[in-house]
């Protein structure tokens, strides 16, 4: 069956600019995580969510970013007013539920310039 | 915070060899952990992980962990690596009763046919 989808794959945008980053999770998964992972790092949580709601964003590094699951299937990661350092793979995984196996989608890479 | 240490950044090894990459991770509490595999090109997926029980746990692809709770460690051992196991391996971890997990940097490991 799909996997989980990440789109785009990569965005190019520049210093100040908003950005949207969507995730389609795997179909019938209510649990949905956002992270972000830096050149040579591992990935890093930034928020996950357990059906519509965020319960838990205490990953996100400020009030720059903000994520949406209003249906409780698709996400929205969006990124305001962006800055050089944000640029990163920014990584998608869905689960069963929240103690279930987390699977991956292939990312999407951020350059902010 | 917890945090997670992967000291190997880097393994180059050949064919047929026994490879051990090490995994230590700060928690002292209950502490559920888990091994990721990223193949080139290819997304994140799961390998292993550790829940309870036996501390010697087998995945996929003939890999096996060892949870030593005196080390606060949780190697990654294969017998006998192939070419195809060519990758980024990424050590997790997360406290009992927590949802998010906090990842290792990181290991590239290089296999020479």
């Amino acid at each position: 069956g799909a996997g989980v989808s990440q789109t785009p794959s990569n965005k190019v945008t520049e210093k100040g600019k908003y950005v949207e980053l969507r995730c389609d999770p795997i179909s019938g998964h209510t649990a949905l995580y956002w992270y972000r992972q830096s050149l040579g790092q591992g990935p890093e949580f930034l928020i996950y969510f357990q059906g519509t709601g965020a319960a838990d964003d205490s990953g996100l590094p400020n009030d720059r970013f903000f994520a949406v699951r209003p249906e409780g299937s698709v996400s929205t990661l969006k990124i305001q007013r962006t800055e050089r350092g944000d640029s990163a793979v920014y990584l998608c995984a869905s689960s069963l539920g929240l103690t279930d196996t987390q699977y991956f989608g292939p990312g999407t890479r951020l350059t902010v310039l | 915070a917890q945090s997670v240490s992967q000291h190997n950044h880097h393994v180059i090894l050949s064919e047929a060899a026994s490879l051990e990459l090490g995994c230590n991770y700060s928690y002292g509490g209950t502490v559920n952990l888990f091994w990721y595999v990223q193949y080139p090109g290819q997304h994140l997926q799961l390998l292993l992980k550790y829940f309870s029980g036996d501390p010697l746990v087998k995945g996929i692809k003939g890999f096996e962990a060892e949870f030593i709770k005196s080390k606060f460690s949780f190697n990654l051992r294969k017998p006998s690596v192939q070419w195809s196991d060519t990758a980024e391996y990424f050590c997790a971890s997360r406290e009992g009763g927590s949802y998010i997990p906090t990842f290792g940097r990181g290991t590239s490991l290089i296999v020479h046919p």
